[in-house]
């Protein structure tokens, strides 16, 4: 069975771009979660789809956004990009929600480097 | 506010030997604790989660111990070799509708031979 993967493997833009990473979820999984790892920290929450939905965000400025489609794959944008948007982006997925448990199986990651 | 702790940030031990990674949360609604391992260039891989209502789990050389009323809980590696070298996270889960992961910011393990 495929795990998450997502694509650009890497990516390099210049301040003030934008761009958008792409995310493809485990077959059967509903929700995707993206989050930030910059170098030498922990991850980030940014944001939780499920079921095409935003459901949470975490303390990001709106320039950080994205989207779910229907086959449950999901989008970040980043707008406007500055220097310390430089990082691992990371994507999960996991199955429905059963008592408040969700298994999160994470991807490769994008590492976005901002010059 | 949601808050987690992980010591130390850098561990390393001879093969053979056991580790212990350590994490405190502040959330006391948090019912799911996962490890996770990211190798150089991956992304985390899942390798041992223990739920609110369980004490202790063991899987091979890794065990996870929970503690929920000091909101402690513990990754144990035992007979450590080279391959379990790479950085640690722990995490706890938080139900209140978010259903977010609040990560601990990780140790790096390095096992020496």
């Amino acid at each position: 069975e495929a795990g998450v993967t997502q694509s650009p493997t890497h990516l390099i833009k210049t301040r003030g771009q934008q761009v958008t990473l792409r995310c493809s979820p485990i077959s059967g999984h509903t929700s995707v979660y993206w989050y930030q790892q910059a170098l030498g920290l922990g991850l980030q929450f940014l944001l939780w789809y499920d079921e095409g939905e935003e459901r949470n965000r975490g303390n990001f400025p709106p320039r950080f956004s994205g989207r779910q489609f229907p086959n449950y794959s999901s989008e970040l944008n980043v707008n406007a990009l500055e220097l310390e948007d430089s990082a691992l982006y990371l994507c999960a997925s996991s199955l429905a929600l059963f008592g408040g448990i969700n298994e999160q199986f994470f991807g490769p990651g994008t590492r976005l480097t901002v010059l | 506010g949601e808050n987690v702790e992980q010591h130390p940030s850098t561990l390393s031990v001879q093969e053979g030997d056991s580790a212990v990674i350590k994490c405190t949360y502040s959330d006391s609604a948090s019912n799911y604790f996962p490890w996770y391992k990211q190798e150089l260039g991956k992304g985390p891989q899942l390798i041992i989660d223990i739920r609110s209502n369980v004490g202790e789990k063991k899987d091979q050389r890794i065990a996870v111990t929970l503690n929920k009323t000091a909101k402690h809980f513990s990754l144990h590696i035992t007979e450590t070799q080279p391959e379990d070298s790479a950085v640690y996270f722990c995490a706890a889960s938080i139900p209140s509708g978010t259903y977010k992961y609040i990560f601990g910011t990780g140790t790096r393990l390095k096992v020496l031979a």
